[in-house]
């Protein structure tokens, strides 16, 4: 079982939509959860942290869920500039390291 | 401007050879890490190190080596050994690589490796 699963996508919605990705993690030890960005053929960017109480930032809103394993994210109000893919990240902090688990990514089509 | 930069941006391997990739950075980072990328796929651990003079094997370390002698550079090298090399290479850093942190990672722009 991978330690990361998401939805590969793609999702395809009309600019203005409201989208929501899930993500669950396989190990209930793991530590702390990221969004990352990842345009084409380009590297991934941290997009938002993820924290137990839920946050949010602009239009984005993320969520954590311990006893279920899953991590969300929220977009509202999509736009064209939001077309990417989006992997979420684990990290399950080891014996003595930070070990971080990506999922393979959801890709997001934004159109007009 | 502080950040992580990686060359070549494309690199070709013929059969046989090494190659080596080089990731720098200026953001005084104490961890750094090598990942490589295949398409529709997650992001794999192939070395990483927390300080200078010590590195260890991910997931995926056959076939691949690094060193680190300076706190800013963490070179790997593709050996012949490596059978499918053909890949997006990601190297990136952070402060704290030890369990608890928030911390999170800084990538490097990549490097795409096309074996001939």
């Amino acid at each position: 079982r991978k330690e990361v699963e998401q939805d590969p996508g793609p999702f395809n919605v009309p600019e203005g939509a409201t989208v929501a990705f899930n993500c669950t993690y396989s190990n209930s030890a793991s530590q702390s959860f990221f969004w990352y960005r990842q345009d084409c053929r380009k590297e991934p960017k941290l997009l938002m942290s993820v924290y137990s109480s839920g946050n949010e930032d602009g239009r984005f809103t993320a969520q954590l869920n311990r006893a279920s394993q899953y991590i969300s994210l929220l977009i509202r109000d999509s736009k064209l500039s939001d077309s990417a893919t989006y992997l979420c990240v684990v990290n399950r902090g080891g014996q003595n390291f930070n070990k971080f688990y990506f999922g393979s990514g959801t890709k997001l089509n934004v159109k007009p | 401007d502080g950040g992580i930069t990686q060359s070549p941006k494309y690199l070709f391997r013929k059969e046989g050879q090494n190659v080596t990739l080089s990731c720098e950075q200026n953001l005084n980072h104490d961890a750094m890490y090598w990942y490589r990328q295949d398409p529709g796929q997650g992001l794999r651990l192939i070395y990483y190190s927390q300080i200078v003079n010590d590195f260890q094997k991910g997931d995926i370390a056959e076939g691949y080596s690094v060193s680190r002698e300076k706190k800013e550079s963490f070179p790997l090298t593709v050996t012949s050994a490596q059978k499918n090399p053909t890949a997006f290479y990601l190297c990136a850093s952070s402060t704290d690589p030890f369990p608890g942190s928030q911390e999170t990672q800084y990538f490097g722009p990549g490097t795409r490796l096309l074996v001939l």
